[in-house]
């Protein structure tokens, strides 16, 4: 089955403590994001990738690390998470990041950092 | 500098209506157009994307203004399983690095 899977799907932790959300798909996809979604103010992109080794920053990357070192795998890093980092975030992947590709989601993780 | 732009509603709804929202964008270059369908706390499904032409999928029709830079979602024959969260989805300035999504707008139809 095509997905898009996203671990841990919950995680509760305390600040600066170093964390990592992993992201997977198996569809061959070069393009992929990590989206933060909070009330009100929507999607916000953070990082994404167009291929392997090639990471951008979106319109959110302060605290937050990215690497590409293989396809399937887009991790989100957070070196010293603080509290506005709560947040439920979503990996996003699709065959391209250019024209009439949309983009298939993971299932979001809902992290908390107290 | 709202890039894309919905009314975030909620629309309330009786079953069995139409209803239609749409969503603006700012750049006239943007080639690419999508509606995602989010339910509480789950993530965004591809509901349909939206051709130049319009396009139709059951009770959904997508359409596409360019001179006036917005897409439409018109839902007819609502259900109560319509009940959701609509966003749009823009390529912004038809480059390569994504979509760029509105906020939402809210639905809720009522029995």
């Amino acid at each position: 089955e095509a997905q898009v899977t996203q671990n841990p799907r919950y995680l509760i932790t305390v600040t600066g403590k170093k964390l990592t959300v992993t992201c997977s798909q198996n569809m061959n996809h070069e393009y992929m994001s990590w989206y933060r979604q909070d009330p009100g103010l929507g999607l916000r992109q953070i990082y994404y990738s167009m291929n392997v080794e090639v990471t951008d920053k979106g319109d959110v990357p302060e605290g937050y690390k990215v690497s590409r070192k293989e396809k399937r795998n887009f991790p989100l890093i957070l070196e010293s998470p603080s509290p506005n980092q709560t947040s439920l975030y979503f990996c996003a992947s699709s065959p391209s990041g250019t024209e009439n590709q949309p983009q298939h989601f993971g299932d979001g993780t809902r992290l908390s950092i107290l | 500098r709202k890039e894309v732009e919905q009314d975030p509603g909620p629309f309330n709804v009786p079953e069995g209506a139409t209803v239609a929202f749409n969503c603006t964008y700012s750049n006239s270059a943007s080639q690419s157009f999508f509606w995602y369908r989010q339910d509480c706390r789950k993530e965004p499904k591809l509901l349909m994307s939206v051709y130049s032409s319009g396009n139709e999928d059951g009770r959904f029709t997508a359409q596409l203004n360019r001179a006036s830079q917005y897409i439409s979602l018109l839902i007819r024959d609502s259900k109560l399983s319509d009940s959701a969260t609509y966003l749009c989805a823009v390529n912004i300035g038809g480059g390569a690095d994504g979509l760029t999504f509105g906020k939402g707008t809210h639905l809720i139809i009522q029995p």
